[in-house]
């Protein structure tokens, strides 16, 4: 399995500024997704990471909100625009290997915004 | 990919079996049974998954019924670590897409 490491671990930020998160994967993957868990709730896919071209956004997010980058094979970015503290979540970061359909996920970024 | 129906919540003692149940009555002769857990705050945890036979890894056995309608996870010998929302995901496999869409979810508490 994929080890996969995000920073920052935890964050709290003003209202109205922007946060980006980064995914590091210790290999190659083909796939990298990015969801988001709101306090008690289930996790909510946010978009699919692409390599050199824009991500796939699911119903409910748009790339203003959610700018997301993938420069290479083994790392994404997941910017949090524009803050609200309806934003507080854990964000994930999770990736497919080649020749499995298995996902792995990393530890998550706790958001808080005040 | 089909729906997934599990209960809420469940207690266990620990040492014993927990029997983790799924419903998934629409599922596709192409799809998957997945099961992964989430322990608080941390990232979900790949368990086991299957198609069509019953299924054991070190973590955890997959039993799937004949008409793939439902399955279980089992646990054989709970320990207080394994306190966690436990998630079954059913899911096609392609060349394309491939996330996974998670349901609520069966919170398990294991106790002492």
């Amino acid at each position: 399995s994929a080890v996969i490491s995000q920073k920052p671990s935890r964050d709290i930020c003003q209202r109205g500024t922007s946060l980006t998160i980064q995914c590091q994967v210790d290999s190659q993957v083909t796939m990298m997704f990015w969801y988001r868990q709101q306090p008690g709730q289930s996790l909510t896919l946010i978009a699919t990471a692409n390599q050199g071209s824009e991500a796939t956004y699911e119903s409910g997010f748009v790339i203003d909100k959610f700018p997301i980058s993938r420069p290479n094979l083994t790392f994404s970015t997941l910017t949090v625009s524009n803050m609200s503290p309806e934003d507080s979540s854990i964000y994930l970061c999770s990736v497919k290997g080649q020749g499995t359909d298995t996902q792995y996920f990393g530890p998550g970024t706790r958001l808080t915004v005040l | 990919d089909a729906k997934t129906t599990q209960p809420t919540s469940m207690d266990c003692a620990e040492g014993r079996a927990a029997n983790l149940p799924c419903n998934h009555s629409t599922i596709s002769g192409n799809e998957y049974v997945y099961w992964y857990r989430q322990i608080h705050s941390q990232g979900p945890q790949y368990i086991i998954h299957g198609l069509k036979n019953n299924e054991t890894n070190e973590m955890a056995s997959l039993i799937i019924t004949e008409d793939r309608k439902s399955s279980t996870l089992i646990l054989p010998h709970a320990t207080l670590r394994d306190t966690a929302v436990y998630y079954c995901i059913v899911r096609a496999t392609s060349n394309t897409g491939n996330q996974f869409y998670f349901g609520t979810g069966t919170s398990l508490t294991v106790i002492p």
